[in-house]
């Protein structure tokens, strides 16, 4: 199976939360990082979180980290429309990052 | 700084031509990735290079596909010859040392159509 799982798709109302969710299987990292890749453009890293942290919390952003049950999601607080992008969930493993397979998360007006 | 430059921006090709990429790190940085994004396998590592030493090529698919990293500031892809499923988005991403090599930072990309 795959080793970081995403959902390919998200939609969301202005205003309302976005939660984007990320499953994996093996993680031995110290990191775990969220990346966001806008229309036309490269990724870039949003933020990330000390494995040994259950959330952490950076403005409109909130990381949470469920290492029992292998679950790390962000969730977007007051949904803007310049979060449309593409986010990731990324891993080091073997000593390279591995991305999930990216949200799209899509804003309704 | 600039950030990472990649160019061309876009490249459009016929099969069986040579292409070549190309990407400028950010200064200081050591370590230099190819990544190559499509639909279908979302981003997939190519190649990283350490100090212009490459490090990790189990990802390039096959003997078309090539990289150097003649100096720090310069690193190229090249593709020969060119085939149509090698149509994607390849980014080139720089980090500043093993102690944050996790932490990327993407070029723009090149969008490639091989026709």
């Amino acid at each position: 199976g795959e080793d970081v799982e995403q959902s390919l798709f998200l939609s969301v109302r202005e205003g309302d939360s976005s939660v984007i969710n990320c499953t994996y299987t093996d993680s031995s990292s110290t990191y775990l990082y969220w990346y966001k890749q806008e229309p036309g453009a490269g990724l870039q890293l949003l933020t990330y979180i000390f494995s040994n942290m259950d959330m952490k919390q950076d403005q409109r952003l909130t990381v949470l980290l469920n290492k029992k049950d292998k679950h790390l999601s962000l969730r977007i607080a007051d949904t803007q429309t310049g979060d449309s992008a593409i986010y990731f969930c990324a891993f080091p493993r073997e000593g390279k990052l591995t991305f999930g397979t990216g949200t799209r998360l899509t804003i309704i007006p | 700084d600039a950030g990472v430059i990649q160019s061309p921006r876009h490249e459009v090709t016929e099969m069986g031509q040579e292409v070549t990429l190309r990407c400028k790190p950010i200064s200081g940085h050591d370590y230099l990735f190819w990544y190559r994004q499509t639909m279908m396998r979302g981003l997939e590592l190519l190649i990283y290079f350490n100090n212009n030493v490459p490090i990790d090529d189990s990802g390039m698919p096959e003997d078309r596909f090539s990289a150097k990293m003649p100096n720090a500031s310069f690193s190229t892809l090249k593709i020969q010859p060119s085939e149509p499923r090698d149509s994607a988005v390849y980014f080139c991403a720089s980090s500043q040392d093993s102690a944050t090599n996790e932490k990327l930072f993407f070029g723009s990309g090149t969008q490639l159509s091989v026709l």
